[in-house]
This record gives C-alpha cells, structure tokens and sequence, in this order.
C-alpha cells in the first residue's frame, strides 16, 4: 500500500517558538494532502486540504496565519505551528490521496507536539 | 457544517462477542470510509461504502450503507485481541473527511 511519512514523530518547543511538520508521500504522487489534529481518546479534526501548487483551504476556526501550510511539491506537504502555545500541543497527522484512489486517504503516523 | 454522529463512544466485549458500531448523520452522506486507529497509532483505510443499500465484508467485518445513506455501521464477528482499537467513520465529501467521534474496542482475553 501506499506509505505516507511524517518528521519528526515527536518534537518538543518552548513557547514562542515555531515548529515545522514535514509529511511525505514516498511511494505515490499526491495531488491532495489534508493536515488533522487529533486530541486524546478523540477524534480527528480536520484543519487543512492543500493542494499542490496551491493555497491550502482551512477549516472554520483554523487560524491561517497560525498554521501555515505549504504545499511545494506532489509529495512533500509542510505545516509550520507558529509562536506555539501549550494549548496547541497535540498529535498532528497528515493524510495524503489522489484521485485514482477514489479519495481513500493514506495517513502519516503522526507527530507528537508538545509546548512547554 | 455537516456532523458525523458514531456510537457507541466506548465498547468493552469479552473475546469471541459481536462487537457493531453505528455511524450516523441528519442529511445525506456522500461516501462513508471506515479507519481503524491502533492505540499510538495512525488510521488506516478498511473501506469505503458508496451505495445505497451497499453490504461489504471482509473476513469477520461487515459494513453496512444505509438505505437512505444516513447511516452506516460495522459489525465485527466473534472478536479477537487484534480487534481492538478505535473505529472511525468518515464522510467523504469531495475528498475531505469529516470523521464521528470514534468507537474505541476494547477486548478482553
């Protein structure tokens, strides 16, 4: 199956500092890649869809400027946490699809955000 | 914005029970995709439902579209230790997936 990759897989800030999130399609092309949080023992929250080449689309009550995402490349997608706070630490997961797989979404294992 | 409604949250079944968990919305789903989320792990695909009506199995799992595809559910068959996990729904609008809250198994030896 398709092998989606996520650096680093846990990261420890300081406040005020920012922190970027890599996710990688190793093994496909994707056209599509989506950013979530997920909070303990809850669900995933969709944040962001960026396509490549293009401005990533953000969900109601995601801060743009906050989260920046950039999508430079069919298989790199990046979410950059600026002037981090404890209240975003959380687990961030990028899933990545195209369209010949009829939108099933491959996910990255994760990364493990933790602001001190 | 449309909302993805799963049950039960919790499930605790004794290896070799059933084990089902029902997703459910009040307008029209578009395609539903089930993922299964091992403890300090990532979701990974199990299928998508796109038919009214549509049953799927795989192995001891059966999903199941609603009719009216405002619904959809998982049933597990005599559950093993490897069952456990938390099982999401997700809508596929267009691509992006709107997830319910998740049903997380847990099976006792």
């Amino acid at each position: 199956g398709a092998v989606v990759s996520q650096h680093p897989s846990r990261v420890i800030c300081k406040s005020g500092t920012s922190v970027k999130i890599e996710c990688r399609s190793l093994d496909f092309q994707a056209t599509t890649m989506f950013w979530y949080r997920q909070f303990p023992k809850q669900s995933l929250m969709l944040m962001a869809t960026s396509n490549e080449g293009s401005k990533a689309t953000y969900e109601q009550g995601v801060e743009k400027d906050k989260f920046l995402i950039n999508h430079a490349s069919l298989t790199l997608s990046t979410l950059t946490v600026t002037s981090a706070h404890p209240e975003d630490s959380s687990f961030y997961i990028c899933s990545a699809s195209w369209r010949g797989a009829n939108y099933e979404q491959y996910f990255g294992p994760g990364t493990r955000l933790t602001v001190t | 914005g449309q909302q993805v409604m799963q049950i039960p949250q919790y499930q605790h079944v004794q290896e070799g029970e059933d084990f089902t968990t029902y997703c459910n919305s009040s307008t029209t789903l578009s395609n539903i995709q089930w993922y299964k989320q091992r403890p300090g792990g990532h979701p990974v695909f199990l299928i998508q439902l796109v038919k009214s009506g549509e049953v799927k199995k795989q192995k001891r799992l059966t999903f199941q579209f609603g009719e009216a595809k405002k619904n959809s559910s998982l049933h597990i068959t005599a559950t093993q230790t490897t069952d456990v996990g938390t099982y999401f729904c997700g809508d596929n609008q267009g691509g992006k997936l709107i997830f319910g809250q998740g049903t997380e198994l847990s099976v006792k030896p």
